[in-house]
């Protein structure tokens, strides 16, 4: 079975300071990994996702995250947080065996980005 | 191409009634994904369908839930005799070919019970 562990539910950063989202994922098969963003009252937009090759991943609007087997983790980062980044946040994975029909997701963590 | 259209976006249902939710996948998508979001939780996946096909039901309750994605038209998830309990926002995903990797999700449905 899959599990997916975000840290942190809230998580409050200044404006231009460094967004740092953690992702710990249990899988006893290598794992696809995904990082997705929720605007309020709105749907699941595709940040970033790991499957095979370079384990440093680059999304959209800045974020990137880096797949560390090793650590079991997948922690989404950004460099300089704007006020728009505000929302939440949520980490899935699912099995690598190419007919995957379920994402196992995270709780979820809220970003508050602060003037 | 526009993308995963969910409707109706609101939905309020009194307990006991009916509740209907739509998905029409992109297009050329013939897989689809629902999923249930209780508040302050994650999403939980329900069923997986392609056309006329039920894949995987593995997280759909026993009871009260249905989900067909017919020939023609969208998918549907039925939730009958509804309770409180079914509040929830209820997202669609779909994709060109069996698995997430491609999948986008729609705006959801956010069913409330009262």
């Amino acid at each position: 079975a899959q599990s997916v562990t975000q840290l942190g539910s809230h998580v409050s950063v200044s404006e231009g300071a460094l967004v740092l989202l953690r992702c710990n994922y249990s899988s006893s098969v290598p794992p696809y990994l995904f990082w997705y963003v929720q605007y309020p009252n709105q749907g699941l937009q595709l940040l970033l996702k790991y499957t095979t090759g370079a384990t440093l991943v680059k999304g959209i609007n800045g974020f990137e995250a880096e797949f560390k087997k090793s650590e079991t983790s997948f922690h989404l980062t950004k460099p300089s947080a704007h006020m728009s980044d505000a929302a939440e946040y949520f980490c899935a994975v699912s099995d690598v065996t190419g007919t995957a029909s379920k994402l196992t997701f995270g709780t979820g963590t809220r970003l508050q980005v602060t003037l | 191409n526009a993308g995963v259209m969910q409707n109706p976006r609101h939905l309020v249902r009194r307990r006991g009634q009916e509740a209907r939710l739509r998905c029409s996948p992109m297009k050329g998508h013939s897989h689809v994904y629902w999923y249930r979001q209780l508040p302050e939780e994650g999403l939980k996946f329900m069923v997986y369908l392609q056309k006329e096909n039920i894949i995987d039901e593995s997280g759909m309750p026993k009871e009260r839930f249905s989900a067909e994605f017919p020939k023609e038209g969208p998918s549907i998830l039925r939730i009958q005799q509804v309770v409180r309990g079914d509040s929830a926002a209820y997202f669609c995903a779909s994709s060109p070919r069996p698995g997430l990797t491609e999948a986008f999700f729609g705006q959801g449905t956010r069913l409330t019970v009262v």
